[in-house]
């Protein structure tokens, strides 16, 4: 069975600053995609950027990059020029490759970000 | 565009009570899931349909069953609830089922349940 660890329960960072959240995952598949979902306090789970496990170039969006390690089974996320909007909970996701839509979710990591 | 809505966005039941949750996707989107998020926790996966047939079952109780209609949209309904089932419950609609590429899951904003 797939796992997702998310080791970091709660992070911080100065406004305009980096911070960069961990996510470690075990799977035997070697297809797959990884995710990164925002949820605000408002409770929607927004998708922040998608990996695929094939392709090894990293992904980004805007100010959000990934850092994937396939070998080391690690995918973190990096928030560039950080905003007081990206405080919110952040959840690491694994969805295998075929016929399935499950995710399979870490315990998440909450955002502070102070002005 | 209408995103995935749920319904009611709260709600309140006593122990041994029956809920039904309901999801409309996203038009176009034929593949439902549902999620049980409790306090603090990443959410769970409890049921995947799509074109009315369930086509996945996360490790829940044969108390939580779940249907599609004809138009897409999903119930999901819950049996002699316990204490432990107040959660938020999350329905994520797709516009295929498990597809390659961009079949990205749009989320709706959840039902909040509370079992006193």
């Amino acid at each position: 069975a797939q796992t997702v660890t998310q080791s970091q329960p709660e992070m911080s960072v100065q406004e305009a600053e980096t911070v960069t959240l961990s996510c470690t995952y075990d799977t035997s598949e070697s297809d797959y995609y990884l995710f990164w979902y925002k949820q605000p306090p408002s409770r929607q789970m927004i998708l922040v950027i998608r990996q695929e496990a094939y392709k090894q170039q990293n992904a980004t969006e805007n100010r959000f990059s990934v850092n994937f390690q396939k070998a080391a089974k690690s995918f973190s996320l990096k928030i560039s020029d950080s905003q007081l909007g990206d405080a919110a909970m952040y959840f690491c996701a694994y969805r295998s490759a075929i016929n399935t839509d499950k995710l399979i979710f870490g315990t998440g990591t909450r955002l502070q970000v102070f002005p | 565009d209408a995103g995935v809505t749920q319904s009611p966005t709260h709600l309140i039941k006593t122990r041994g009570q029956q809920v039904t949750l309901r999801c409309s996707p996203i038009s176009g989107h034929k593949s439902v899931s549902w999620y049980q998020q409790v306090l603090g926790q990443g959410p769970q996966f409890i049921f995947q349909y799509y074109e009315k047939e369930e086509r996945g079952r996360g490790n829940f109780p044969d108390r939580f069953s779940a249907r599609q209609f004809p138009n897409y949209s999903s119930e999901l309904n819950v049996n002699a609830l316990l204490l432990g089932d107040s959660a938020l419950y999350l329905c994520a609609s797709s516009p295929t089922l498990g597809a390659r590429g961009p079949n990205e899951q749009f989320f709706g904003p959840g039902t909040r349940l509370t079992v006193l």
